[in-house]
């Protein structure tokens, strides 16, 4: 059973840029995607982008190309997940949680989310 | 992008009572070629991840009590919520992955 653990809460400025790290334990770690979304304070859930660790393929959501970059260290089983150009609307829980169902080729593409991490609280401020 | 819109926002039941939470998709989420519907449900409680409960409309995740039960056709859902206990009081949201981006429902506010 994967178990995914996130780095700890950021506090950033303003046009920085922030990466937090997901950390997988037990289970298949390569061979599924793993999805990064997030939570701005009392608001839903909103899909960011993903990556298959076993060949470092990402799939970003339109909104946050540019801005977001996605990567995968097989060795130590972690994923990164680092944006950029940050402003205050970035405020938000990011959390990574394994994609689940038909298509392991393709992060966010015919899968569901279990397990999540806990979450990491990024907050933008000056 | 396919839009996920609960229904209601907010709801109160009682306890032993049976909660109901709709989710329609602006588009089919029904593959007819092997006519499996690509939605799942989450629970949400403070200061947790979201919790899979559903996938497929209607396969509850192993651990799952079988009081969740999901139904739907290609664009209206449900998620239900027989015999409610006072561990249920959560935030409950869809989710389509028929296509990609996958989208979140707002979200369903369950209280008792």
């Amino acid at each position: 059973q994967v178990h995914l653990v996130q780095s700890g809460a950021e506090v950033k400025k303003p046009g920085s840029s922030v990466r937090v790290s997901c950390k997988a334990s037990g289970g298949t770690f390569s061979t599924y995607p793993i999805s990064w979304v997030r939570q701005a304070p009392g608001q839903g859930i909103e899909w960011m982008g993903g990556i298959v660790p076993s060949f470092g393929a990402v799939n970003y959501a339109r909104r946050f190309q540019g801005r977001v970059t996605m990567t995968a260290d097989k060795s130590k089983t972690i994923v990164y997940m680092e944006l950029s150009s940050l402003k205050s609307e970035d405020t938000a829980v990011y959390y990574c949680a394994r994609d689940q169902g038909e298509n392991t080729a393709v992060a966010g593409f015919n899968n569901w989310f279990d397990p999540w991490g806990q979450g990491t609280l990024v907050t933008v401020s000056s | 992008d396919i839009v996920m819109t609960q229904s209601p926002d907010s709801v109160a039941v009682s306890l032993g009572e049976r909660a109901t939470i709709n989710c329609r998709s602006s588009q089919t989420i029904l593959y007819s070629s092997n006519n499996k519907k690509y939605l799942a449900w989450y629970q949400q409680k403070p200061g947790q991840p979201p919790k899979l409960l559903i996938y497929w409309a209607s396969t509850r995740e192993s651990g799952v009590p079988d009081r969740f039960s999901g139904s739907g056709s290609g664009t209206d859902f449900t998620l239900t919520i027989s015999d409610l206990q006072p561990e249920d009081v959560a935030i409950y949201y869809c989710q389509q992955y028929y296509s990609t981006p996958p989208t979140f429902g707002q979200g369903t506010r369950l209280e008792i």
